[in-house]
């Protein structure tokens, strides 16, 4: 079965240093790996997937994230945090479901504090 | 503009009152999907949907229906709620591969 981990409830920065905010996951095939973002009282928003070749996509709003399939992580990463970058930041997976179709994993989210 | 949109934004309703979540998309996805947010548990997938008559179970199906008649149609449906089922709802499509647009959420309260 496929499953996500986010292994921080909450990640805390300086405005202007790097941030990064962690996903592993577990899938018996070869993954679709997205990020997604929630701002308060907001919507969910998807930021940037991960289907195959490179493994360093870029994303909306500066962020990139790095696919490592030994690790099986898929960290999402900004060179230089913002304030408004303060979310709650979800990672998913796609696998195949049932009926051919595929089922969409989130994981329990990661809440991003930037402090200026 | 290409939207999710879900009704109703927010629902009272009491226990056993047969509810219907509506959700339309208008960008002719294939793919559709129904999550609820519960805080410290994430997003948890309820059913999905391939394509028009083809749905399947996701990871909590339980005391939900839906249906797909139409492709940019997903109701959902619960035929006796309870109190447990309290809990923000999200719909979503996507076209295979991409990611997910999201409607704006339906905040569910049952007593």
């Amino acid at each position: 079965a496929q499953s996500v981990a986010q292994p921080e409830d909450q990640v805390n920065v300086a405005e202007g240093n790097p941030l990064t905010v962690k996903c592993t996951y577990s899938v018996s095939g070869n993954p679709y790996l997205f990020w997604y973002v929630q701002y308060p009282n907001r919507g969910l928003q998807f930021l940037l997937k991960y289907i195959t070749g490179d493994n360093l996509v870029k994303g909306s709003y500066g962020f990139e994230a790095e696919f490592n399939k030994s690790q099986t992580s898929f960290h999402l990463k900004k060179p230089s945090a913002l304030v408004s970058d303060s979310a709650l930041y979800f990672c998913a997976v796609r696998d195949r479901g049932g009926t051919g179709g595929f089922k969409t994993i989130f994981g329990a989210g990661t809440r991003l504090f930037v402090k200026a | 503009e290409a939207q999710v949109t879900q009704n109703p934004r927010y629902l009272i309703t009491v226990t056993g009152k047969k509810l219907t979540v509506t959700c339309s998309q208008n960008m002719n996805h294939e793919y559709m999907s129904w999550y609820r947010q519960d805080p410290g548990l994430g997003l948890r997938q309820i059913y999905y949907s391939m394509n028009v008559e083809v749905t399947d179970k996701g990871d909590v199906p339980e005391g939900y229906k839906v249906s797909r008649k139409e492709k940019r149609n997903f109701p959902l449906i619960l035929e006796s709620p309870s109190p447990n089922q309290t809990s923000l709802y999200f719909c979503a499509s996507s076209q295979h591969g991409e990611g997910y647009t999201f409607g704006s959420g339906t905040r569910l309260t049952v007593v």
